[in-house]
């Protein structure tokens, strides 16, 4: 059981756009900053949204972020089948002393 | 050119000990949080431990206090993770990672850790 609750899937065809939502407490989102990350098969994790609503270099503007109390919300337009990977959400816990991500949400681009 | 190589990862029973190793090169390694994260798997990824640049502030999650020990050499640019009393439930891929929720972050390839008997 994830500190972070996220959907275990979610589906969008191509050229579509799909929302991730990340939902956590007072301690963690509520209290802090929410980032997102992107694992594609057989890869390393990347971050993809830092600090809420931020791009690291390289990230398209496909990719957005925002933050509303204590959830958090992971955006992805002109869906690619490219895109197709498992994405988390994370978050410091003061409460817990340390870094929580969520569950993970798998994308598949029908 | 950002390199992050874990190496020490290998296959050992339960009760033994392992000592992750984070080579760095690339970048100003005693500028930088850093941090081990794990996944088992199939799972989902799990956070295990942090430092800060300078050594003094160190976190873990609970389920490896006592056994794990994260530390790190500005000198030799690297990073350690000191795993004891290892478990079956400690198998899993060991990423290392540079700043993990800064506009900088970095993974690692990440070394495999087995426990079993």
């Amino acid at each position: 059981q994830s500190v972070l609750t996220q959907p275990p899937s979610v589906s969008a065809a191509p050229g579509q756009k799909v929302t991730i939502s990340c939902s956590g407490s007072s301690s963690n989102i509520g209290n802090d900053y929410v980032s997102w990350y992107q694992q594609l098969p057989g890869t390393a994790p990347k971050l993809l949204i830092y600090d809420n609503d931020k791009r690291p270099s390289g990230i398209p503007d496909r990719f957005s972020g925002s933050k509303s109390g204590t959830s958090g919300t992971l955006g992805i337009t002109g869906l690619q089948t490219g895109d197709e990977a498992d994405y988390y959400c994370g978050a410091w816990d003061s409460s817990l002393s340390g870094f929580v991500f969520g569950g993970g949400t798998k994308l598949t681009v029908l | 050119e950002v390199q992050l190589v874990e190496s020490g990862g290998g296959l050992v029973q339960p009760g033994e000990s392992l000592r992750l190793s984070c080579a760095s090169s690339g970048f100003s390694f005693n500028l930088y949080w850093m941090t081990w994260v794990r996944q088992a798997q199939g799972m989902g990824l799990e956070w295990v431990a942090t430092i800060k640049p300078d050594g003094t502030e160190k976190y873990h999650v609970d389920s490896v206090k006592g056994r794990f020990t994260i530390s790190r050499d500005n000198a030799k640019n690297s990073v350690f993770l000191q795993m004891n009393s290892l478990r079956v439930e400690d198998t899993a891929v060991y990423y290392c990672v540079r700043g993990v929720r800064s506009a900088e972050s970095f993974w690692g390839q990440g070394t495999l850790v087995t426990v079993s008997s």
